[in-house]
């Protein structure tokens, strides 16, 4: 596609419940990046795939937060039994390689957790 | 690893006033360099990047960043805001590693600066 493209765009979930986060990045990149962003806060990193392997997945704040890339294309991140401090919105990133490389950003999905 | 410092959270100023938004960094190796731009209520577009070459790097509507290797800083610039340019600024940094070739590996940022414009 022509760009970053992240889904559901807004997601309310009750607490304790499992979500799921997708992101399509653009066609042939092969970086793809997670982070979150809360209210009045930087940009918390969160995973970081190249190709279909994480070599940094140090940011995930917990052991109910994952992220899978399949195919070297898709990822989703998910987030089990929810809690309230998971309220943010989460962003993807990707990037190419070449000597013009950037990230470029998805719009992001803003998950409120009640 | 590396660390980002944006040292300054908010700065005001007022319409056509000159600007500096500093951005240090914390490892000397090499480096590629970004300004990341937020408007309110839209996600996150990239400002200017140095990967290589000239130190001073110019973005389109006016903004300049210079990459200082011995200071390890990237200070965005402006010479004249305007209202338009209220936004929030974040400094990213990316290692570069001979292993990727000119692949970004993962990005560092800073916790942003928000510029605000008073007429």
């Amino acid at each position: 596609g022509a760009g970053v493209s992240q889904s559901p765009s807004n997601k309310v979930t009750e607490k304790g419940k499992d979500v799921e986060l997708r992101c399509d990045p653009i066609s042939g990149h092969t970086a793809l990046y997670w982070y979150r962003q809360s209210l009045g806060q930087g940009l918390e990193f969160l995973i970081y795939f190249q190709g279909n392997s994480a070599p940094d997945k140090s940011g995930l704040p917990s052991d109910r937060f994952s992220a899978e890339r399949t195919g070297g294309s898709v990822s989703t991140l998910t987030i089990q039994r929810t809690q309230q401090e998971d309220s943010a919105v989460y962003l993807c990133a990707s990037s190419s390689t070449g000597m013009n490389t950037e990230a470029f950003f998805g719009q992001g999905t803003r998950l409120t957790v009640v | 690893a590396q660390s980002v410092t944006q040292l300054d959270s908010q700065v005001p100023v007022f319409e056509e006033a000159p600007v500096e938004l500093r951005c240090n960094y914390s490892s000397s190796v090499s480096v590629y360099l970004f300004w990341y731009v937020q408007y309110p209520n839209q996600g996150l577009q990239l400002l200017l990047k140095y990967l290589s070459g000239s130190t001073l790097v110019e973005s389109i509507n006016g903004f300049e960043a210079e990459f200082n290797k011995s200071q390890t800083s990237f200070h965005l610039r402006k010479p004249s805001v305007h209202i338009s340019d209220t936004a929030e600024y974040f400094c990213a940094v990316s290692d570069q590693n001979a292993d990727r070739g000119s692949t970004l590996g993962r990005l560092y940022f800073g916790r942003g600066t928000q510029l605000t414009v008073w007429p």
